[in-house]
């Protein structure tokens, strides 16, 4: 199946860094990509839709200035926590459709953050 | 909007046993549902895919049922096996809209 990586797969930052977060799908283009935030012992949010060349959709409640997403390529969409602090801690994962007749979508690994 | 929940949220078996898995929705219109597996601090992998006109699907010791008139879908795992262990994950895909997905299930199966 398609593959898709996340960088850095783990960070710890100061309250007040902000921190950005690659997701990069590699043997295959992906002109949308998913944005999903995971806290503990709870399931996956999904944040926002990143698209290749357009604005990204932000889902209710979640604030576009603190969460930028760019998708700067096919295979590449970034997500940058801006002044993080301690709340922000938490587990982001990115996924990717697959093929249109394939119906799923494939995850990454996930980047863990903790803000100090 | 769509609600997906699952029982229970977390089970331990001895190695061997035969385990069902639950999924609920409260939208029925759905495009299709997934189960995916977690493990820990880990990323997800699917694991089975219905479609909506879909009764059941399986792949090896897993087998996933949809009664979509109901608003559930059972994840039936045979013959546990301690590398069955994990969180597994039921995400329903309504027609143009994304995955929801449920809070899991923590499995663990003993030695």
């Amino acid at each position: 199946g398609a593959v898709v990586s996340q960088h850095p797969s783990w960070v710890i930052c100061k309250s007040g860094t902000s921190v950005k977060i690659e997701c990069r799908s590699l043997d295959f283009q992906a002109t949308t990509m998913f944005w999903y935030r995971q806290f503990p012992k709870q399931s996956l949010m999904l944040m926002a839709t990143s698209n290749e060349g357009s604005k990204a959709t932000y889902e209710q409640g979640v604030e576009k200035d603190k969460f930028l997403i760019n998708h700067a390529s096919l295979t590449l969409s970034t997500l940058t926590v801006t002044s993080a602090h301690p709340e922000d801690s938490s587990f982001y994962i990115c996924s990717a459709p697959g093929e249109p007749r394939e119906e799923t979508q494939y995850f990454g690994p996930g980047t863990r953050l903790l803000v100090l | 909007k769509q609600e997906v929940t699952q029982i229970p949220a977390a089970l331990s078996v001895p190695e061997g046993e035969n385990l069902v898995l639950n999924c609920s929705f409260t939208d029925s219109a759905i495009y299709n549902l997934q189960w995916f597996r977690q493990d820990p601090g880990k990323g997800l992998t699917s694991l089975l895919l219905i479609q909506s006109s879909q009764r059941e699907q399986t792949s090896g010791r897993l087998n996933a049922s949809l009664d979509k008139s109901s608003g559930r879908s059972t994840l039936y795992i045979a013959a546990s096996q301690p590398g069955d262990s994990a969180t597994y994950l039921c995400a329903v895909r309504n027609y143009g809209q994304n995955f929801v997905f449920g809070p899991g299930t923590r499995l663990s199966v003993l030695p």
